[in-house]
């Protein structure tokens, strides 16, 4: 596709549950980005993947939170035994590689923990 | 810790006129890249202008400029003649030049009324 895509858009789930998160980056991009916004609140960094480099983590907030991405493309975030806190929308970004520093955002996943 | 503020939480302007969103910024690096973001309710964030630290002139993109002050560490974003669609939250963002992380502001909530 043109853009950024990112499934599902929303996803609303039980406290507890596993929860996977996708995002299909710009085809050609080698770096991947996951945001997390709160309400009311500006982007939060979660986590970077750069090419074959192993990926920036410095941003995850537990470790019920993972992320990998497959063959350099795909990502997929995993928020495991999610809480209420949980709940935000996740946006993904790509760029064409490092310290090329236009990101492209995608429309997000609004996720719901009830 | 290098940090973004934005101190107008909402803000709104009437069609055709001119608005002026704020953003002052924290961080002891010389060069770095600064940024605003519209996001739409569609969510998707859209890159609005950009302005490389180094330079000293002011950013331009058709109706929307900048006023980055160096050295008071501010980067305000000024939108004439202002459109309906112009509806929408926007950030400041921040990125040092040896990274690849936005570091982004609260956001204001900007609504253009006819």
């Amino acid at each position: 596709g043109a853009g950024v895509s990112q499934s599902p858009s929303n996803k609303v789930t039980e406290k507890g549950k596993d929860v996977e998160l996708r995002c299909d980056p710009i085809s050609g991009h080698t770096a991947l980005y996951w945001y997390r916004q709160s309400l009311g609140q500006g982007l939060e960094f979660l986590i970077y993947f750069q090419g074959n480099s192993a990926p920036d983590k410095s941003g995850l907030p537990s470790d019920r939170f993972s992320a990998e991405r497959t063959g350099g493309s795909v990502s997929t975030l995993t928020i495991q035994r999610t809480q209420q806190e949980d709940s935000a929308v996740y946006l993904c970004a790509s760029t064409f590689g490092p310290y090329s520093n236009e990101q492209f955002f995608g429309p997000g996943t609004r996720l719901t923990v009830l | 810790a290098q940090t973004v503020t934005q101190s107008q939480p909402e803000m709104s302007v009437q069609e055709a006129e001119t608005v002026t969103l704020s953003c002052t910024y924290d961080t002891s690096e010389n060069n770095y890249y600064l940024f605003w973001y519209k996001q739409p309710p569609s969510r998707q964030m859209i890159l609005v202008i950009r302005q490389e630290a180094y330079k000293q002139q002011n950013a331009t993109e058709n109706r929307f400029s900048v006023n980055f002050q160096k050295a008071a560490k501010s980067f305000s974003l000024k939108i004439s003649d202002s459109q309906l669609g112009d509806t929408a939250m926007y950030f400041c963002a921040f990125m040092p030049y040896n990274t690849d992380k936005l570091i982004f502001g609260t956001g204001t909530r900007l609504q253009v009324f006819p």
